[in-house]
């Protein structure tokens, strides 16, 4: 079935390195959007990235479709960027399901 | 600011009793999607609903019911609940398709089956 892997699974880092985390993809893709899950739990949007680049502060999302894969790079990394990154992608059958990675997990070290 | 609320935040069931999860938003959105999160996993879709008054199986709706009484909200039901339900739940809403669109996600519901 369609599958989506990101890597690495964890994470550490100092503050102020970048981090680069890459999201994989068995299938063709209808769409791309990453998410960070607070250490707390709550989630939220940070791209919808179908392909191409796009960059909001510190954070810029590569997606190439015919390589299968999107990345999340973090620069000057914080010690709030700590929690999980999860990538989810569209499916070609849908308008609504998204099949979604297990997400990374970065912790920023002080 | 868009938003989108659930309750309770956390919840302990016995097993074989009845949960409701409740989620509303003041997004006006049309779109609405119930997730369920194991640890260290990502979200799996239990149902979704484009309209009110009407309800779609996600891809793991089995021993779930949903329920959309208005547009602004969505509910989802454990009619037995079993250990193999304990999960955190996100409720979620979209303008469009949450494959063309960017979701909105409540704080989560942790529910413990025991």
């Amino acid at each position: 079935g369609q599958q989506v892997q990101q890597s690495p699974a964890s994470l550490v880092l100092q503050e102020g390195e970048n981090a680069e985390l890459q999201c994989n993809f068995s299938t063709s893709l209808n769409s791309m959007q990453w998410f960070y899950q607070r250490p707390e739990g709550s989630l939220v949007s940070l791209f919808y990235n179908p392909s191409g680049t796009k960059q909001s502060g510190r954070l810029t999302s590569t997606t190439v479709i015919k390589e299968r894969r999107s990345s999340l790079h973090i620069s000057s990394s914080q010690i709030t960027d700590s929690g999980t990154y999860l990538c989810a992608m569209g499916r070609m059958d849908s308008n609504y399901q998204l099949i979604w990675g297990s997400g990374t997990k970065l912790i920023i070290k002080p | 600011e868009a938003a989108v609320t659930q309750s309770p935040r956390s919840k302990v069931a016995v097993t074989g009793g009845k949960v409701t999860l409740s989620c509303h938003q003041t997004n006006n959105h049309d779109y609405m999607y119930w997730y369920r999160q194991d640890t260290g996993h990502g979200l799996r879709l239990i149902h979704y609903s484009y309209v009110a008054d009407s309800t779609e199986k996600g891809d793991i709706p089995d021993g779930y019911k949903a329920s959309r009484p208005s547009q602004e909200n969505f509910s989802l039901i454990l009619e037995l609940a079993s250990l193999s339900q304990t999960a955190v739940y996100f409720c979620a809403s979209s303008d469009w398709g949450a494959v063309a669109e960017t979701l909105y996600f409540g704080s989560g519901t942790r529910l413990t089956v025991l």
